[in-house]
């Protein structure tokens, strides 16, 4: 298995702008979690979904963040407009969705607004 | 709420000496526990992790954590450090079947030669 794959791997965009990241998890894996992780606060969770289906979103910022998950093997974070403060790397973790099995992440999406 | 708490954000180690980074978590039962590692660049990576039974527990590259319920604890070990261990370690809980897991703040290691 590729394991989860997460496009762009950077991505430089202007204030504004809507950005959109994507994520594959892994196939049979029925959560999909998005976190985001900066210097000054850490990892946090933005969303996750069980069965494609969101959970709890109540990590995401704003009403600019929105995230989907049409099928069980796509999602995307999208940001709109973008801002200087969204910048950060942009985890998708997903995992078999019984617990004791931890997430396989992936490689992260680096995003930088200016 | 349940949290977990890693004391040291920054350890410098000598290459081949002994490590020993902690983590504390609070919740009234045994949660499963988890230690993943990320390098620079790189996602996180599922070192080991802990559900029930021995409380010494044996992970990827040369790694073993011990569950100390007495303590609240979840240590994570290596007996001779490698400069290639030189990243930064989270600590995890997961406490209920909504599959959510809890990170500690991390701790970043560093290999001096």
């Amino acid at each position: 298995d590729a394991g989860v794959i997460q496009s762009p791997r950077h991505e430089v965009t202007e204030m504004g702008q809507e950005v959109t990241l994507r994520c594959k998890p892994i196939s049979g894996h029925n959560s999909l979690f998005w976190y985001r992780q900066t210097m000054m606060r850490g990892l946090e969770l933005l969303i996750y979904f069980n069965n494609n289906v969101p959970i709890d979103d109540s990590g995401m910022p704003e009403d600019r963040f929105s995230a989907k998950m049409p099928n069980a093997s796509f999602s995307t974070l999208k940001i709109q407009p973008s801002e200087p403060r969204d910048s950060a790397v942009y985890f998708c973790a997903s995992s078999l969705g019984e617990w004791s099995y931890g997430y396989t992440f992936g490689s992260g999406t680096r995003l930088t607004v200016v | 709420a349940q949290s977990v708490t890693q004391p040291d954000i920054h350890i410098t180690v000598s290459e081949g000496a002994s490590l020993e980074l902690r983590c504390n978590y609070s919740y009234g039962a045994t949660p499963y526990l988890f230690w993943y590692v990320q390098s620079p660049g790189q996602g996180l990576q599922l070192l080991l992790k802990y559900f029930s039974g021995d409380t010494l527990v044996q992970g990827i590259k040369g790694f073993e954590a011990e569950f100390k319920r007495s303590q609240s604890s979840f240590n994570l070990r290596k007996p001779s450090v490698h400069w290639s261990d030189a990243a930064e370690y989270f600590c995890a809980v997961e406490v209920d079947a909504g599959n959510m897991l809890t990170f500690g703040g991390g701790t970043r290691l560093m290999v001096k030669p």
